[in-house]
């Protein structure tokens, strides 16, 4: 179990509005991860953390900000939303010293 | 070619049949490979890990064929919760953060 929460889980917004979605782990876990489910395409990274206030760009980060000031809160932040965003977003998170990622149960936004 | 690739199925097979699945990865160096089962509108949820050449958990058994450069899953005896689509993941250097997701293969079982 991930022990992953998300929130919200389902979100309608309009272009060019800001949006800010949560990942909580009730887990210290060090590596978190947000990912985008788009139909045709596996999941992307969009933003990967290795601890508080370190993160990093995955492949598909343009428009997408995260912070992480605590180990337990991951936040993705989409700055000026559009509808190209429209996707199903997971957060993962993984143990140091393994390679076994887990997911939330995700985040379905709707941008229009 | 794309870095892991799945057959998208569907495969509908009865209940108590075998069915298998392959998965391709393009990176030769790759070292830890990943099956996770993802049913409709819901996460990912991992099934099994792969290290070496293989690893079973009952009725599911996934082998590793480096020479070739793909994965499997055999799943036996199918049960109607088996209906899902399954993912193969690979991680093409442990321990980074980059972990390579294919499109998933698609089983309906079949009462």
């Amino acid at each position: 179990d991930a022990g992953i929460t998300q929130s919200p889980r389902h979100k309608v917004t309009e272009t060019g509005t800001p949006v800010t979605l949560r990942c909580h782990q009730t887990e210290n876990h060090r590596y978190m991860y947000w990912y985008r489910q788009d139909p045709g395409h596996g999941l992307r990274l969009i933003h990967y953390s290795y601890g508080v206030k370190d993160t990093d760009k995955g492949e598909v980060s343009d428009g997408y900000s995260v912070s992480r000031s605590k180990t337990e809160d991951f936040l993705l932040t989409l700055e000026s939303a559009t509808s190209s965003q429209t996707s199903v977003y997971f957060c993962a998170n993984r143990q140091a010293g393994t390679y076994e990622q887990y997911f939330g149960p995700g985040t379905r936004l709707t941008v229009t | 070619r794309k870095e892991v690739e799945q057959d998208p199925g569907p495969f509908n097979v009865p209940e108590g049949a075998t069915v298998a699945f392959n998965c391709t990865y393009s990176n030769s160096a790759s070292q830890s490979f990943f099956w996770y089962r993802q049913d409709c509108r819901k996460e990912p949820k991992l099934l099994m890990s792969v290290y070496s050449s293989g690893n079973e958990d009952g009725r599911f058994t996934a082998q590793l064929n480096r020479a070739s450069q793909y994965i499997s899953l055999l799943i036996r005896d199918s049960k109607l919760s088996d209906s899902a689509t399954y993912l193969c993941v690979v991680n093409p250097t442990s321990g980074t953060y980059k972990y390579i997701f294919g499109t998933g293969t698609r089983l309906k079982v079949l009462a």
